[in-house]
């Protein structure tokens, strides 16, 4: 089973280039999210998505954008990147049926702003 | 809202020591509660959960109980192996938030020596 796949591994951008990082899930789940790994800080909402079509701002939106245009795809934006946007970047998955489930991730995007 | 708070790594032990990580919480409600664990260079992975009070969450040696009345879910393990180096991360979801969001801890980073 795939579970949740990311794409691309890794990037490297120069400052105010843009691009779009994929995540698609084969599990039928409803919730999809995108958070940021930075050292000592844990993780943090980006966005995230409760169905196709819907999108809400977690922690931490500003500079990036996202879109459910399918429900096994949750694309993460970032239009202008800025060295602040270097970071590990996951998403997660889950089932949006009966209490709160855990999350299934991705093996991470690692991005480099220089 | 809610929100997690766990003890400050790194932890340092040597084989076949006890193990035991803290994590408390603050939630409305009655929420779910998880330990994550990411080996290096992977996503986050469920460890083990909780979903409610007096509930043992058990997984590969480690346990935790939700202690509603001391708002607790420590980690323990009885006797670590090297292999199971890697950063924990104990986390929740609830009523808090609309239900959709997963609340993390910051992480607490662990090495076992041989």
């Amino acid at each position: 089973n795939a579970g949740v796949t990311q794409t691309p591994k890794f990037r490297v951008l120069k400052t105010g280039q843009s691009m779009t990082l994929l995540c698609a899930q084969d599990m039928n789940h409803e919730y999809m999210y995108w958070y940021r790994q930075d050292p000592g800080m844990g993780l943090r909402l980006i966005h995230y998505s409760v169905g196709e079509g819907t999108t809400a701002k977690g922690e931490v939106p500003d500079g990036y954008n996202v879109s459910r245009l399918k429900k096994q795809n949750f694309l993460l934006g970032l239009e202008s990147a800025a060295p602040s946007q270097t970071s590990v970047y996951f998403c997660a998955s889950r089932d949006g049926q009966g209490n709160y489930g855990p999350l299934h991730f991705g093996n991470g995007t690692r991005l480099t702003v220089t | 809202g809610n929100s997690v708070t766990q003890m400050e790594g790194p932890v340092t032990l040597s084989e076949e020591a006890f193990l035991t990580i803290n994590c408390t919480y603050t939630a409305t409600g009655y929420p779910s509660l998880f330990w994550y664990v990411q080996y290096p260079g992977e996503g986050l992975q469920l460890l083990l959960k909780a979903t409610k009070a007096d509930d043992k969450g058990s997984n590969k040696g480690f346990e935790a109980t939700y202690r509603k009345e001391t708002t607790s879910f420590h980690l323990e393990k009885g006797s670590v192996q090297v292999s199971d180096s890697a950063v924990y991360f104990c986390a929740l979801s609830g009523e808090g938030d609309g239900g959709f969001k997963t609340i993390f801890g910051a992480g607490t980073r662990l090495f076992v020596k041989a």
